[in-house]
């Protein structure tokens, strides 16, 4: 079975543009969620989606969104760039989003903000 | 607030020695905690799960415990070699839902 993928692997962009990463989870996972990891902060929650709805969110601006798809497929954008913003984006699957469950992540998308 | 702390942060220790992390946490009402290894530049790669009921997760080399009146987890790897080189993060479930909050990380350097 592949596992969580993610598009693409590395970018680069100027204070001020926007961006999409995309994350594709384990097939027939149907939760998927977003972290962000810097060497200041650590990897810290973004949010969570399930069934398209999006479920939990932690304490980001809201320049920070995300969408799913029917698919499970969730894509996650920043608009606005800062270079703060700047981060390995990491997501996760589980099939159900239940606290039982183990999380798979994906390998990252490593932006960087100029 | 959940706070989750990995000390040390860092550790090196010769091949074959076994390693031991600590994890530990200041609310001890979790669902379950979950240790991952990181390679550098990469994603996080699920190693053990430990439910709120269970004392100890194994697999291989592996062996994990929690103690949830105490606030800790702690992760074994018996006979260390230089592939287990990695930071070791662990995370915990607090609330319904999946949410994981993170421990800092402990970089351990195997040497050969």
């Amino acid at each position: 079975k592949a596992g969580v993928t993610q598009t693409p692997r590395y970018l680069i962009k100027t204070r001020g543009q926007q961006v999409t990463l995309s994350c594709s989870p384990i097939s027939g996972h149907r939760s998927v969620s977003w972290y962000q990891q810097t060497p200041g902060q650590g990897l810290q929650f973004l949010f969570e989606y399930f069934s398209e709805t999006q479920r939990n969110k932690g304490n980001f601006p809201g320049r920070f969104s995300g969408r799913q798809f029917s698919n499970s497929r969730s894509e996650m954008n920043v608009s606005t760039l800062e270079l703060g913003d700047s981060a390995l984006y990491l997501c996760a699957s589980s099939l159900s989003g239940f606290t039982q469950e183990t999380q798979y992540f994906g390998p990252g998308t490593r932006l960087l903000v100029l | 607030k959940q706070e989750v702390t990995q000390i040390p942060a860092a550790l090196s220790v010769p091949e074959g020695e076994n390693l031991v992390l600590n994890c530990s946490f200041t609310d001890s009402a979790i669902y379950n905690l979950q240790w991952f290894r990181q390679d550098p530049g990469k994603g996080l790669t699920s190693l053990l799960l430990i439910q709120s009921s269970q004392r100890e997760q194994t697999s291989g080399r592996l062996n994990a415990s929690l103690d949830k009146s105490s606030g800790r987890s702690t992760l074994y790897i018996a006979a260390s070699q230089p592939g287990d080189s990695a930071t070791y993060l662990c995370a915990v479930v607090k609330a319904a839902g999946n949410k994981l909050t993170f421990g800092g990380g402990t970089r351990v350097l195997v040497k050969p």
